[in-house]
């Protein structure tokens, strides 16, 4: 079975941290991973794609890497703001399909 | 480009009963994407379309629901008797090109509530 998960499953840091969102999977077929974020009652919102030919993308104060060998990416989220609240999820997607293969993400709060 | 929609936002119905929901994908793509998010978890794929041709099915989509993309614009996705497991955030994505290394696009979710 394809599994994506996510660690920690919720995070509560105070305004200004520096932090890292983790997400590993089994599939060795997965060849990118797409970051998004996901508001309370909300659709997602995409944040960023690592091709299958990249190792990482940035996108103002977010950092994503993929390491395929090992089969973990990161978000690294510089400075982080109370905006920055809401749940994170990382999916996969795979040579053998083209779903996208979904973490069960991060609950990130950012408090003043 | 006016992104993905979706209507109904919310739809509450009682059990036994059939709904439909739409997607509006962007203007141009070619693929569209279901999925269901159950609270506290992970969206899960259902199936998608390239064009009019449904292309995938996830063994999550049982004989009670069905998918159509008619002329590989807008798409519908019904539920038939639908049952209280059915309660779900129901989202819709969309993606430009036939290649690999597609970035999804999702719309803002019909969630479904059933009594």
């Amino acid at each position: 079975k394809q599994e994506v998960t996510q660690i920690p499953a919720a995070l509560s840091v105070p305004e200004g941290e520096n932090l890292v969102l983790n997400c590993s999977f089994t599939d060795s077929a997965i060849y990118n991973l797409q970051w998004f974020r996901q508001d309370p009652g909300k659709g997602l919102t995409s944040l960023l794609l690592i091709q299958s030919s990249q190792r990482e993308q940035t996108s103002g104060r977010l950092n994503a890497s993929l390491d395929k060998s090992s089969g973990r990416s990161t978000l690294y989220i510089a400075a982080s703001q109370p905006g920055d609240s809401a749940t994170y999820l990382c999916a996969g997607g795979s040579y053998n399909t083209d779903k996208l293969i979904f973490g069960t993400g991060t609950r990130l709060q950012v408090f003043p | 480009d006016t992104g993905v929609s979706q209507d109904p936002r919310h739809k509450i119905t009682k059990r036994g009963q059939n709904v439909t929901f739409r997607c509006d994908p962007i203007s141009e793509h070619n693929r569209l994407y279901w999925y269901r998010q159950t609270l506290g978890q992970g969206p899960e794929f259902l199936t998608y379309f390239q064009n009019e041709a449904q292309l995938e099915k996830s063994r999550l989509l049982s004989d009670r629901f069905s998918a159509e993309r008619p002329k590989g614009s807008f798409s519908t996705l019904e539920i038939q008797r639908t049952e209280q497991g059915d309660s779900a955030m129901y989202l819709c994505a969309s993606s430009p090109r036939v290649a690999k290394d597609n970035e999804q696009y999702f719309g803002p979710g019909t969630r479904l509530t059933v009594t």
